[in-house]
């Protein structure tokens, strides 16, 4: 079972803060990793993707990557009440396939 | 990124019915489109990838005669819930890849509640 991990929060932090999600994952073959962001009741949204080792900054937003250690994270920078969300990780290894973790409830107050 | 639709956003049926969701990539032609399925509380779960023109892909443990999709054109897909019970009440989404990327684009998703 190729599982992907995250920690179910929720995570809060105050308006402005830096908030840091962690994701990992079983499948040493995965080449594509994202972030979704989903509000409740709606579909996810796409944040931002990462294929290589290292950082990807978009915005206040950035992915990292550690292929290594099976570990992919994101910061948001000056955190806002907007950004209250569940963030979604998902990994693929070959094609469109996707994966997705359970998840990790962020509350951002003001 | 694509745009993708979804019809109806809600359902509500008695059990035993069938409902059919349409989902439509509205601005580039898909040859593959992706259904997924949330509970609450839950992490989406692939059912099934239609593919157009061709039969749809299901995953492990997906009932494919229930669960019955067609691909037939490059920008709808239809998922039909057969005989629906009450434990196929949930969120259910499609989504399109858009060529040459790896990026998914999700609709807005279909509610559905079988009583």
């Amino acid at each position: 079972q190729k599982e992907v991990e995250q920690n179910s929060g929720p995570l809060s932090v105050p308006e402005g803060a830096i908030a840091s999600l962690n994701c990992t994952y079983s499948d040493r073959g995965s080449q594509s990793f994202f972030w979704y962001r989903q509000y409740s009741g709606k579909s996810p949204e796409l944040i931002m993707f990462i294929y290589s080792n290292g950082d990807k900054e978009d915005g206040r937003f950035t992915a990292q990557l550690n292929k290594a250690s099976q570990y992919v994270s994101l910061l948001i920078r000056d955190s806002q009440p907007s950004d209250s969300a569940t963030y979604l990780c998902a990994v693929s290894n070959s094609g469109y396939a996707l994966n997705f973790g359970k998840g990790t409830s962020l509350l951002v107050t003001p | 990124g694509a745009v993708v639709s979804q019809h109806p956003s809600w359902v509500i049926c008695k059990s035993g019915t069938s409902v059919k969701i349409e989902c439509r990539s509205l601005d580039f032609q898909a040859t593959t489109m992706f259904w997924y399925r949330q509970f609450p509380k839950q992490s989406l779960m692939l059912m099934a990838t239609s593919n157009e023109g061709s039969k749809a892909t299901y995953e492990q443990g997906v009932e494919k005669d229930k669960f019955l999709i067609n691909h037939a054109s490059l920008t709808l897909s239809t998922l039909t819930v057969t005989s629906a019970h009450p434990e196929d009440s949930s969120f259910y989404i499609c989504s399109v890849a858009e060529l040459g990327g790896n990026e998914q684009f999700f609709g807005p998703g279909t509610r559905l509640t079988v009583l």
